[in-house]
């Protein structure tokens, strides 16, 4: 079956200290991953995709096929990193017209103290 | 603002009567996705559409659920006979190409309270 899971529903840390959301997923395929971001009283937001290998707001992800991981990375958590972050997969069994729909985990809320 | 739009942002109702939810995408955005979402959990896919084909539909959207999008622009979302089960956070999002991996921008959302 596939999923993806988030093992930590909360975390928190001081600002200046890196920071890790895990992600775990279970897919037969070769995935496409996600991690969406959704600050206090705003919508949900592509944060990354693993495809683009990019670095947005300082955070970086890494596909690790043999762990089947997609952790979410910063060096150094900023106050307003503070949100909750959900990784997404996106079972690409064939470009143009594969399913649409995306398979959420259930979310790590990411407290950053000053 | 020319992110998606839902309306309407809150909807109180009771059990038994019908809800009906409104999504406009982003402009000449192919794809529209329906998700639901309730407390501590992540969106869970309900639906999809390119242009005005539904192409998939969730194990979740029982026979009180129906979804439309008749001129591929806005859709609209029918819960009939709604039970306290259906409270939840109602998400729409589009995504402007065919290829489902492209980025889906999501709306506010709508939230409904079953009494």
């Amino acid at each position: 079956a596939q999923r993806v899971t988030q093992p930590e529903k909360l975390l928190s840390v001081f600002k200046g200290a890196p920071v890790e959301l895990k992600c775990n997923y279970s897919y037969s395929g070769s995935p496409e991953l996600f991690w969406y971001v959704q600050y206090s009283r705003q919508r949900l937001q592509l944060l990354l995709r693993h495809i683009s290998r990019e670095s947005i707001k300082g955070f970086t992800a890494d596909l690790n096929k043999g762990e089947t991981s997609f952790h979410l990375k910063k060096p150094f958590a900023q106050e307003e990193d503070s949100a909750m972050y959900y990784c997404a997969l996106f079972p690409a069994m064939n470009y143009g017209g594969s399913q649409g729909n995306l398979i959420f985990g259930k979310g790590t809320k990411l407290s950053v103290k000053p | 603002d020319t992110g998606v739009s839902q309306d309407p942002r809150h909807k109180i109702t009771k059990r038994g009567q019908n809800v009906t939810f409104r999504c406009d995408p982003i402009s000449e955005h192919n794809r529209l996705y329906w998700y639901r979402q309730t407390l501590g959990q992540g969106p869970e896919f309900l639906t999809y559409f390119q242009n005005e084909a539904q192409l998939e539909k969730s194990r979740l959207l029982s026979d009180r659920f129906s979804a439309e999008r008749p001129k591929g622009s806005f859709s609209t979302l029918e819960i009939q006979r709604t039970e306290q089960g259906d409270s939840a956070m109602y998400l729409c999002a589009s995504s402007p190409a065919p290829q489902g991996t492209d980025t889906q921008y999501f709306g506010p959302g709508t939230r409904l309270t079953v009494l």
